[in-house]
């Protein structure tokens, strides 16, 4: 089976341009998440959905990121207008989140978009 | 300050040596995670600790769960240069979310 696809794998853009950065999580999964990695800050959650739904956007930085997940299948980053600050691998990742369950479901993450903007 | 320290940042070892990382919170977790991350690739899942005072293994890693269950150990035996990496330990917070510590790089020389 695919594991988590993203798309593109590398994006270079110039400040205050827009980017939308692309996920299709594994079928069957209920839950998807969006990461940003740098070195600085390592690896940060930025926006999770549940069936869809937004459940923890409190990462998003600010009101330049959005995100949506039109249906099960796919979800959009987008960053207008973007900003050097921006660079960053941002990760998607999918899960099954059970409901009772006592413990963390396992993530399963993509390999990433490598950000970069001039 | 982060709620999942992570020690040490950087190893540097020899093949065939052991080594342990730590992960260390004052936060009390129902269960912590490990990953360990390739460069260019997504952070991949070894072990979920649930129980206090847990002791998983997989083939030459070994994963404790505090008794507490604030902290967490990942010991490597007999390292091998494909055991380079990051390893990150991750806890939940909240709902689903996934608080990840800085990491460890790991560089095992052949």
């Amino acid at each position: 089976d695919a594991g988590v696809i993203q798309s593109p794998r590398h994006e270079v853009t110039e400040m205050g341009q827009e980017v939308t950065l692309r996920c299709k999580p594994i079928s069957g999964h209920n839950s998807l998440f969006w990461y940003r990695q740098t070195m600085m800050r390592g690896l940060e959650l930025l926006i999770y959905f549940n069936n869809n739904v937004p459940i923890d956007d409190s990462g998003m930085p600010e009101d330049r990121f959005s995100a949506k997940m039109p249906n099960a299948s796919f979800s959009t980053l987008k960053i207008q207008p973007s900003e050097p600050r921006d660079s960053a691998v941002y990760f998607c990742a999918s899960s099954f989140k059970a409901s009772g369950k006592r413990w963390s479901d396992t993530q399963y993450f993509g390999p990433g978009t490598r950000l970069t903007v001039l | 300050t982060q709620l999942l320290e992570q020690s040490p940042q950087f190893l540097s070892i020899q093949e065939g040596e052991n080594l342990t990382v730590y992960c260390n919170s004052s936060s009390v977790f129902s269960s912590l995670q490990w990953y360990r991350q390739e460069p260019g690739e997504g952070p991949v899942l070894l072990v979920t600790v649930v129980t206090g005072g847990e002791v998983k293994k997989l083939k030459r890693l070994t994963f404790q769960f505090g008794d507490a269950r604030k902290d967490s150990s990942l010991h490597i035996t007999a390292a091998q240069p494909g055991d380079t990496g990051l390893y990150l330990c991750a806890a939940e917070t909240s709902g689903s979310r996934l608080t990840f510590g800085e990491g460890t790089q790991l560089t095992v020389n052949p």
